[in-house]
């Protein structure tokens, strides 16, 4: 089944316990990115990558980091997580830039204490 | 910078009736646009995808159109039934860089 994959799907950590999130996708994908989701805000994108080794900034990338080591793969790591990062995150993928729309991993649910 | 504005915030209606979702873009240099349905707490379910040269795309009782060069999109939804309470984002791609989503529109259908 072609599909975005995310884990986990919920996570409890402390403050400044560095964390990852993994997002594979398994349909050959150029574009992937990472998106926060947070009452109010709606969904802001944190980083984004056009393919293997090409990732840039999103609106909100202050606290994380990512990389594209392999097409298929798009970790987001917290290096030292807060509470203000604390929300739902969503991984995406597309195909191509034009005649394909973006499919969504089901979401990782963080809490930051 | 692309800025995405959907009305109305909130939607209550009862079953059966038809109704209309609205979305407006601020940057008409897009490539295309593309509508979700959220649950509560759950990931997003594309609905459906409009081209930036396409005018309106259809699926069974979704229709979406776009009108591209004054920045609006609609979602029609016909006969709305109780499983289509749900939020409904609308979400632009302008380039590489992803997506910009409106705030959504929260959806009830009462029995």
């Amino acid at each position: 089944e072609a599909q975005v994959t995310q884990n986990p799907r919920y996570l409890i950590t402390v403050t400044g316990k560095k964390l990852t999130v993994t997002c594979s996708q398994n349909m050959n994908h150029e574009y992937m990115s990472w998106y926060r989701q947070d009452p109010g805000l709606g969904l802001r994108q944190i980083y984004y990558s056009m393919n293997v080794e090409v990732t840039d900034k999103g609106d909100v990338p202050e606290g994380y980091k990512v990389s594209r080591k392999e097409k298929r793969n798009f970790p987001l790591i917290l290096e030292s997580p807060s509470p203000n990062q604390t929300s739902l995150y969503f991984c995406a993928s597309s195909l191509s830039l034009e005649g394909h729309g973006y499919t969504f991993g089901s979401g990782t649910r963080l809490t930051v204490v | 910078k692309q800025e995405v504005t959907q009305i109305p915030a909130a939607l209550s209606v009862p079953e059966g009736e038809n109704l209309v979702l609205n979305c407006s873009f601020t940057d008409s240099a897009i490539y295309n646009l593309q509508w979700f349905r959220q649950d509560p707490g759950k990931g997003l379910t594309s609905l459906l995808l409009i081209q930036s040269s396409q005018r309106e795309q259809t699926s069974g009782r979704l229709n979406a159109s776009l009108d591209k060069s004054s920045g609006r999109s609609t979602l029609y939804i016909a006969a709305s039934q109780p499983g289509d309470s749900a939020t409904y984002l609308c979400a632009v791609r302008r380039g590489a860089d992803g997506l910009t989503f409106g705030k959504g529109t929260h959806l009830i259908i009462q029995p």
